[in-house]
């Protein structure tokens, strides 16, 4: 099956921990995002890839970091130097940033600090 | 700034009756414009897009929206809302810095009673 594939659905850290969310695509994009979601805030984007070897930070990125080093992933990390780092996170990816065509979404991350 | 209201919190409706949800925006140039749906813990699957062309768009699962360029509006509509229906709606547009990022409004949640 083509698509994206976040893993893993639920996580939970410890305060002062860095995680690493994984997205995966098939689809052969060469564009892919991470987004934060919170409840009644719709969502916000972190950091953007628009080709391998490339990525470049969003609206929210600080205690973020992404690495981009295959086309077909691009894992993020959350650090401990985010100050509020539950929430869902969805990962998308599109055939090429330039292009009107639509983002294909993953099935999230929820992320979760004990 | 580009930006992107969705007024309403939540929109109620009873199964088969018109629903209609939300939906302005704010744009330097041609708006590009998307709607989403997002099941419970689920990531967002894609319903309609309007880059250019007729007014009125149609998607996924008989819904379709109506571009109005001098409202600044993308209104979600569907003749006949079925209880599967009910989830959280949101409308984004691309932003015009050619990176293929969205901006979402805060979602809508739909909420089809029998």
């Amino acid at each position: 099956d083509g698509g994206i594939t976040q893993s893993p659905k639920y996580l939970f850290r410890k305060e002062g921990q860095n995680v690493t969310l994984s997205c995966e695509q098939n689809l052969n994009h060469d564009a892919m995002y991470w987004y934060r979601q919170d409840p009644g805030q719709g969502l916000r984007l972190i950091y953007y890839s628009q080709i391998v070897n490339d990525f470049q930070k969003g609206d929210i990125a600080e205690g973020y970091s992404v690495s981009r080093e295959k086309k077909e992933s691009f894992p993020l990390t959350v650090t401990s130097a985010q100050k509020n780092p539950t929430a869902f996170y969805l990962c998308a990816s599109s055939i090429r940033a330039g292009e009107n065509t639509e983002a294909f979404f993953g099935q999230g991350t929820r992320l979760t600090v004990v | 700034a580009q930006s992107v209201a969705q007024p309403e919190d939540q929109v109620n409706v009873a199964e088969g009756n018109p629903l209609t949800v939300k939906c302005t925006y704010s744009v330097s140039g041609n708006p590009y414009l998307f709607w989403y749906v997002q099941y419970p813990n689920r990531g967002l699957q894609f319903l309609l897009k309007y880059i250019t062309g007729d007014n009125l768009v149609k998607g996924s699962y008989g819904f379709e929206a109506e571009f109005n360029k001098s409202q600044t509006s993308f209104h979600l509509k569907k003749p006949s809302a079925l209880v599967s229906d009910s989830a959280l709606y949101f409308c984004a547009v691309r932003d015009s810095g050619n990176t293929g990022k969205l901006i979402f409004g805060q979602g809508t949640t739909l909420q089809v009673k029998p």
